[in-house]
């Protein structure tokens, strides 16, 4: 069974002061990861993903996520935070041991306020 | 990039109604889709998988003649909540894989569903 940890319901950053939201996922097979945003009323959008290859994912508005195998982890980072960052943050897990592909697990979420 | 195209966004309907969410790959074929079910501030739950011309895989726990899912084409999925009650108010999104996959899904805008 897969299962996705966000151990941080909310997270309060300044603006232009570093984010950082933690993921950390359970697979039997290889994991694929994944991180989407969503802002109020509206649908899931994806930032990044980390399939195979450099540990360290670039993805949309100025995001990254490192992938670290040994802490099972996959935190999302981002060195600047802008208000408009503000928004729902899913982290998310399909396993790569099934044949077909596996269904997407999302951890519980976590609100990022960014404040002036 | 893949959009997904959820309607309608925002639906009121009494209870004992039906009520049809449609959602729609605009510039992809999507091989698979997914519904997920989310209540406020709480993490998405999937509910149902549907691959095109078959039928739909129902979650645990999820009631299959109460949560109709039809996949009749390669750009459409529908979901049709029946005699509806108000328990089944919340916010119903859709997500879509295409052919060629490439790890992550699309999702659409979400749909809020209100039943009195």
């Amino acid at each position: 069974a897969q299962s996705v940890a966000q151990p941080e319901d909310q997270v309060n950053v300044a603006e232009g002061n570093p984010l950082t939201v933690k993921c950390t996922y359970s697979v039997s097979g290889n994991p694929y990861l994944f991180w989407y945003v969503q802002y109020p009323n509206r649908g899931l959008q994806f930032l990044l993903k980390y399939i195979t290859g450099d540990n360290l994912v670039k993805g949309s508005y100025g995001f990254e996520a490192e992938f670290n195998k040994s802490q099972t982890s996959f935190h999302l980072k981002k060195p600047s935070a802008l208000v408009s960052d503000s928004a729902l943050y899913f982290c998310a897990v399909r396993d790569g041991a099934t044949d077909s592909w596996g269904k997407l697990q999302f951890g519980a979420g976590t609100q990022v306020v960014v404040t002036p | 990039g893949a959009v997904v195209s959820q309607h309608p966004s925002r639906v009121i309907c009494k209870s004992g109604t039906s009520v049809k969410i449609e959602c729609r790959s605009l510039d992809f074929q999507a091989t698979t889709m997914f519904w997920y079910r989310q209540f406020p501030k709480k993490s998405l739950m999937l509910m149902a998988t549907s691959n095109e011309g078959s039928k739909a895989t129902y979650e645990q726990g999820v009631e299959k003649d109460k949560f109709l899912i039809n996949h009749a084409s390669l750009t459409l999925s529908t979901l049709t909540v029946t005699s509806a009650h108000p328990e089944d108010s919340s916010f119903y999104i859709c997500s879509a894989e295409g052919q060629g996959f490439t790890g992550e899904l699309f999702f659409g805008e979400g749909s809020r569903l209100t039943v009195l």
